[in-house]
């Protein structure tokens, strides 16, 4: 079936340095996709609404500097954090809208280490 | 921003018997869904309802939706040690090629002990 995949699946990166997570759609088209922020023991918190050739749509709260989102191509989104700190230490997930819209995949998710 | 809570937080049971997990939203939607994760791990689809139905069976899984109190319950028979996880619900709205976008409950970490 329909996979989305995370790369990498765990990153430990310095502070002050950025990090690029890359959500792709390995058998279709994702026109959307969508980014998630989790922190331990926490639910997914909704951050951003990738749009293919469009800028992202931001939840409240989320910093549009520090998480920036470019969703290039119809198979892939990325979420660059970027002057992480060690509060950015969390796991991100992603997912896409088939097609059809009717479905919605996500990623295996990526963990962040900002030390 | 959180949709609702999921009741309880945590439930501990003995192999074979049945958990209930409850989850309450505050705005009108389009489907519920609900989803598994072990520790440290993506998610696993495991159920959709739409808003236009009341119970849907999958399994061991039963869903039930109340729209009028907005409340939906999952209900997993014959508990097994490997469904430990932690359980979500989901809830989309909006036009349906919105339905992506989903706004999760805070979850319930439950535990089958052998």
């Amino acid at each position: 079936g329909a996979v989305v995949s995370q790369h990498p699946s765990w990153v430990i990166c310095k502070s002050g340095t950025s990090v690029k997570i890359e959500c792709r759609s390995l058998d279709f088209q994702a026109t959307t996709m969508f980014w998630y922020r989790q922190f331990p023991k926490q639910s997914l918190m909704l951050m951003a609404t990738s749009n293919e050739g469009s800028k992202a749509t931001y939840e409240q709260g989320v910093e549009k500097d520090k998480f920036l989102i470019n969703h290039a191509s119809l198979t892939l989104s990325t979420l660059t954090v970027t002057s992480a700190h060690p509060e950015d230490s969390s796991f991100y997930i992603c997912s896409a809208n088939s097609h059809s819209g009717n479905t919605i995949y996500f990623g295996e998710g990526s963990w962040l280490t900002v030390v | 921003s959180q949709q609702g809570e999921e009741d309880p937080q945590a439930l501990s049971i003995q192999e074979g018997e049945n958990a209930t997990m409850n989850c309450s939203y505050k705005t009108s939607i389009n489907n519920l869904q609900w989803y598994r994760q072990n520790s440290g791990r993506g998610l696993v689809h495991l159920i959709l309802i739409r808003s236009n139905e009341r119970e849907k069976h999958s399994g061991r899984l039963r869903v039930t939706l109340d729209t009028s109190k907005k409340s939906s319950s999952l209900l997993i028979t014959a508990s097994r040690a490997a469904d430990t996880a932690s359980y979500f619900c989901a809830t989309a709205s909006g036009f349906s090629g919105n339905t992506g976008k989903l706004i999760f409950g805070q979850g319930t970490t439950l535990q089958v002990k052998p």
